[in-house]
């Protein structure tokens, strides 16, 4: 069965502090992982997508990993800042023929400062 | 340039009544879909199309239809509006495997 695993479920950090979330999944055949932004009230926004051959990808303060031989990635954030305050999601896409993508459930996370 | 618009941002139904959830996107996507998020659970994709004229069932198709008649629209129908439907509908849309963009979601109440 396709399945997203994330960790934690939640997290509080203070402002400034890095943090990282983890993902493991078993999607089968693995196309690519991406990394998404979700904003209280707002739609996902992507933050990186990663092909088999990829192990690192960054985007400003936002850093993920990608393992595809344990199948699991992490997305680190640097310095964090009170906007980053949201979920983030990770997505991994089945090479169906179709683009199906499998979504975790999110680790919601909380820069107080 | 918009991106994914969705319309409307929120909406209550009572049990029985039916509604159109719109899409549009300006990105010339062949890809499109719809998704819904219920709290604490994945969003899980309810039907996609992969151009005009073509759609298909996903994995929560039951209570809803959508139709693809151009490149840009891809409306979501509910026909008899039920609590479990009850949810935060997403819609995005791709290039084949690229990059997904997605709406700012509609708020649907059905009470």
């Amino acid at each position: 069965k396709n399945q997203v695993e994330q960790s934690p479920q939640s997290l509080i950090i203070l402002e400034g502090k890095n943090c990282t979330l983890q993902c493991n999944y078993t999607v089968s055949p693995f196309s690519n992982l991406r990394w998404y932004k979700q904003d209280t009230g707002r739609g996902p926004v992507s933050l990186t997508i990663m092909t088999f051959s990829e192990n690192t990808k960054s985007n400003g303060r936002y850093t993920a990993t990608l393992d595809a031989d344990t199948k699991q990635s992490s997305l680190h954030i640097t310095a964090s800042q009170l906007s980053d305050s949201a979920s983030y999601i990770c997505v991994v896409s089945a090479n169906t023929g179709f683009q199906k993508l499998v979504f975790g459930t999110g680790t919601r996370l909380l820069v107080s400062p | 340039n918009a991106g994914v618009t969705q319309t409307p941002k929120f909406r209550i139904l009572k049990i029985g009544q039916s509604m159109t959830l719109q899409c549009t996107q300006d990105m010339n996507h062949n890809y499109m879909y719809w998704y819904r998020q219920d709290p604490g659970m994945g969003l899980k994709l309810i039907y996609y199309s992969v151009g005009a004229g073509i759609t298909d069932k996903g994995e929560v198709p039951n209570g809803y239809n959508v139709s693809r008649s151009t490149t840009e629209d891809f409306p979501l129908r509910l026909e008899l509006a039920a609590p479990s439907q009850t949810s935060v509908y997403f819609c995005a849309s791709s290039y084949s495997t690229g990059e997904a963009f997605f709406g700012q979601g509609t708020r649907l109440t059905v009470v």
